[in-house]
């Protein structure tokens, strides 16, 4: 079965500034997907990025970007200028392929951006 | 994309009742979820759909049932309800890239 670590809690950063948020994952697949989500404090839980595994180019939207390393089973997300609104849940989710796998999500990391 | 919408939004009940929370997506997607997170912790996969006619139950027991008899509709109903459900349920569709389309969730306490 795969299983999704995220090993910190709790972090936070000021604004403007660039923070890391770790996550691990294992798996015996070779193909997959691994997705970021984002929670905001209420509200609803919205895809951050996506990484398809059969890619070397990490992905990157606009301030949030991926270190995909898939020999070490990490995949790290990266957001830099810190707003604000980036104060939420993160969680970091696998999907293995082909179409009848179900999602396996992290226990997520609460980022908290200080003014 | 997909709209998905749940509801009730929020609800209040006493131990022992029969409810159904609803879930709807309006793109037609085959992949539906429900997950079960208590505010601000990790989710835990209930159950899941692949399309009409089929459900799976996920990790978590939850003592609920679901049905999919439409591709667009994936009630989850709890035949009677205990205070330990007392949690924020959420409805998820597959998209065609297999990401996630969470529904806003219903918050769910049972007294």
């Amino acid at each position: 079965a795969q299983t999704v670590t995220q090993s910190q809690p709790e972090m936070s950063v000021q604004e403007a500034e660039t923070v890391t948020l770790s996550c691990t994952y294992d798996t015996s697949e070779s193909n997959y997907y691994l997705f970021w989500y984002k929670q905001p404090p209420s509200r609803q839980m919205i895809l951050v990025i996506r990484q398809e595994a059969y890619k070397q180019q990490n992905a990157t939207e606009n301030r949030f970007s991926v270190n995909f390393q898939k020999a070490a089973k990490s995949f790290s997300l990266k957001i830099s200028d810190s707003q604000l609104g980036d104060t939420a849940m993160y969680f970091c989710a696998f999907m293995s392929l082909p179409y009848g796998q179900n999602f396996v999500f992290g226990p997520g990391t609460r980022l908290s951006v200080l003014p | 994309e997909a709209d998905i919408y749940q509801t009730p939004r929020y609800l209040v009940i006493g131990t022992g009742k029969k409810i159904t929370l609803e879930c709807s997506q309006t793109m037609g997607h085959d992949k539906m979820y429900w997950y079960q997170q208590d505010p601000g912790m990790e989710l835990h996969l209930i159950h899941y759909s692949y399309g009409v006619n089929s459900t799976e139950k996920g990790d978590l027991s939850s003592e609920s049932t679901v049905s999919r008899i439409r591709t667009e509709h994936f009630p989850l109903t709890l035949e009677s309800a205990r205070p330990s459900h007392t949690s924020q349920y959420l409805c998820v569709a597959g998209g065609l890239y297999n990401e996630q389309f969470f529904g806003p969730g219903t918050r769910l306490t049972v007294l």
